[in-house]
């Protein structure tokens, strides 16, 4: 079975100032990476994702996340943080071939003025 | 289209009553997952329905859970008796199918007192 750590809870910046967030799953197959946004009140919503070819792969606001396999990484960058990117991220992780989502804890990403 | 549709938003209701979530999932998904979120427990997969087909049903809590999937455009999440510790924000979402990323509802936040 698959499983996915984040191994920060909440990680504070101030804004303008470089992130990364970690990731790290446990997987002996092909694996497919997600990272997942929450804003306050809101549902999830997909920001960026492996699938395959390219390990560096960016989302349309800044982010970027690189698929490290010998490591099992796919932490997620941002170099340099606005106020708006205050929110829960969540990293998530699905078999290849498979459906079902395991997603981690999660990292509150606090952006401080 | 809309987006994956969860009604009601919130719902209050007293211990020992019944509770039905509903959700309608982007029409053409092939897979709904419902989950629940807390702040100790987090994100919880509760079921999830391939071509209206429950899957994997191993996160429901206990009997007193159930969720159905009458045809592709509808599923429901039912409580019964419900519990204070079932008070939670409870998030539907759908997906293509084939390991694709999930398209998340708004929630519902359920309170039950």
């Amino acid at each position: 079975a698959q499983s996915v750590t984040q191994l920060d809870s909440q990680v504070p910046v101030f804004e303008e100032a470089p992130v990364e967030l970690r990731c790290n799953y446990s997987s002996s197959v092909s694996v497919y990476l997600f990272w997942y946004v929450q804003y306050p009140n809101q549902g999830l919503q997909l920001l960026l994702k492996y699938l395959s070819g390219s390990t560096l792969v960016e989302s349309i606001n800044g982010f970027e996340a690189e698929f490290n396999k010998s490591q099992t990484s796919f932490h997620l960058r941002k170099p340099s943080v606005h106020i708006s990117d205050t929110a829960e991220y969540f990293c998530a992780v699905i078999l290849v071939g498979y459906q079902k989502v395991t997603f981690g804890t999660g990292t509150k990403l606090q952006v401080i003025p | 289209d809309a987006g994956v549709i969860q009604s009601p938003r919130h719902e209050v209701t007293e211990m020992g009553q019944e509770v039905t979530l509903r959700c309608k999932p982007i029409s053409g998904h092939n897979s709904l997952f419902w989950y629940r979120q807390t702040m100790m427990r987090g994100l919880e997969l509760l079921i999830y329905f391939n071509n209206n087909v429950p899957i994997d049903d191993s996160g429901m809590p206990e009997d007193r859970f159930s969720a159905k999937m009458p045809n592709a455009s509808f599923s429901t999440l039912k409580i019964q008796p419900s519990e204070p510790r079932d008070s939670a924000v409870y998030f539907c979402a759908s997906s293509p199918g084939g390991g694709d990323e999930q398209y998340f509802g708004p929630g519902t936040r359920l309170t039950v007192t």
